[in-house]
């Protein structure tokens, strides 16, 4: 049974670094084909990509966000972090990680995302 | 980048009817880019649809996909009082997964 779950701050404060942990079972990051990728979704709106990692540590960044963003795994842990530097209001979110399907085109297996708020 | 616009924002049907959902990409793909995603309030989204047309795992028959190139369809072919949701469709493109703006489906 694949399961993920999010964690990190409810809030911080603009210009803050935000970091994020993804902690999955029911798969290894170590297995070849494998890929976790870091999605956020603003109050009301549309779905975002933000990154992606794969089990030979291939990193991929949305490029309006690249500057800012680090994605790590660490596979003893079961652990996908996400960092985001110089937070920004219009950077809250629910941030949600998913796994990535066999032909890594599409996500399917989502954890159930962290509300992340940006305010002073 | 690709750009994908979803039609219409929303449809309101009643139980038993069909749906037919849309979503037009800014530039052609192949079909095996393409997914279908369902999300509920306050939960995270479902994957439906790969491929364009294949189901996910326990995803109930009702549900279909087609479409090839730019455009693309999801088909609720009977609605049912738990479809009530926002459907995102999704494509993958030069190494950047791009979402659309979501269709909201109110059951009447």
């Amino acid at each position: 049974q694949v399961t993920l779950r999010e964690s990190g701050p409810a809030l911080v404060k603009p210009t803050q670094t935000l970091t994020l942990t993804c902690t999955f079972s029911g798969f290894s990051l170590s297995t070849s084909g494998m890929c976790v990728s870091w999605i956020r979704q603003p109050p009301g709106k549309a779905l975002e990509w933000l990154a992606r990692i794969d089990w030979d540590d291939d990193k991929y960044y949305s490029r309006s966000l690249k500057t800012r963003l680090t994605i790590s795994k660490d596979t003893s842990k079961n652990q996908v972090v996400l960092t985001m530097t110089n937070m920004d209001p219009v950077d809250t979110a629910t941030y949600y990680c998913a796994r990535m399907g066999a032909t890594r085109y599409y996500f399917d297996y989502w954890g159930q995302g962290t509300l992340v708020t940006v305010s002073s | 980048e690709i750009v994908l616009t979803q039609s219409p924002g929303t449809l309101s049907l009643s139980p038993g009817e069909r749906a037919t959902l849309s979503c037009r990409a800014s530039q052609s793909a192949s079909s095996s880019y393409l997914a279908w995603y369902q999300q509920k309030p306050g939960q995270a989204p479902r994957l439906l649809i790969y491929g364009a047309s294949s189901r996910a795992t326990g995803i109930p028959d009702r549900f279909s996909g087609s479409g090839s190139g730019t455009d693309f369809t999801l088909t609720i072919s009977r609605l049912e009082p738990e479809d009530s949701a926002v459907y995102y469709c999704q494509q993958y493109g030069s190494s950047s997964w791009t979402f659309g703006q979501g269709t909201k489906v109110e059951i009447k």
